[in-house]
């Protein structure tokens, strides 16, 4: 069965970066791509970018253009998103999807990791 | 600003439908998403393209699309669809992909 396994919450100081992982199983992970999807508390959803694991292409959220990237390593089927110059308004929870090409169709999500930004 | 918009808040009565609305430019050119959220979950896809629904979502939720505006329809609304419910689709560029600001389900 399909499975985004994303690592654990993280506490950062503003300035600082994170770099949250998703790994994926049960399917052909370069066949689809990876897209970042966060939720500020209390808040919507929020498009960060996507990344195709095929060749590595990436398109990335306006607001977000500089302080974030986006990886891959298709050797562990794993995804990767690190986010600079953090800010407490960065605070939210971070979901990987499945995406097969920048369609928006998120068939398979990850359970989301909480990343926290304070002094 | 989000480039789709939905209503804030939407409420139906048990049984009865309801129709929740996702308005955008880019929806002349792009099918929308539709996601389910529950408190403290992550979403979970409803409806996607024409009006497809993945493996497991009931049928009473059904989509469709007219001009600028994507919807989804709830027919015979159950307590468990209380939730926020999302649309997505590429932005006019087709370069990237914009969520609407969410809908509020209640179920009364």
């Amino acid at each position: 069965q399909v499975q985004l396994v994303q690592s654990g919450a993280e506490v950062k100081k503003p300035g600082a970066s994170v770099k949250v992982s998703c790994k994926a199983s049960g399917y052909t992970f370069t066949s689809y791509g990876i897209s970042w999807v966060r939720q500020a508390p209390g808040q919507g959803l929020e498009w960060m970018g996507w990344i195709s694991a095929y060749n590595g292409n990436t398109n990335y959220a306006q607001k977000l253009q500089g302080r974030v990237t986006m990886t891959t390593d298709t050797s562990t089927s794993t995804a990767y998103m690190e986010l600079r110059s953090l800010r407490s308004d960065d605070t939210a929870v971070y979901y990987c999807a499945r995406d097969r090409g920048l369609t928006g169709r998120y068939d398979y999500w990850g359970q989301g990791t909480l990343v926290t930004v304070s002094s | 600003s989000s480039e789709l918009t939905q209503d804030p808040a939407v409420s139906v009565a048990l049984g009865q439908t309801v129709r929740i609305t996702c308005q955008g430019d880019s929806l002349r050119s792009y099918y929308a998403s539709w996601y389910q959220q529950k408190p403290g979950q992550a979403p979970v896809l409803v409806i996607y393209g024409k009006n497809n629904r993945p493996s497991g979502i009931p049928d009473r939720f059904s989509g469709s699309s007219s001009g600028n505006t994507a919807s989804l329809t709830i027919t015979g609304a159950q307590a468990e669809d209380e939730a926020d419910y999302y649309c997505n689709s590429r932005d006019s560029s087709g370069n990237l992909v914009v969520f609407g600001g969410g809908t509020k389900l209640t179920v009364l």
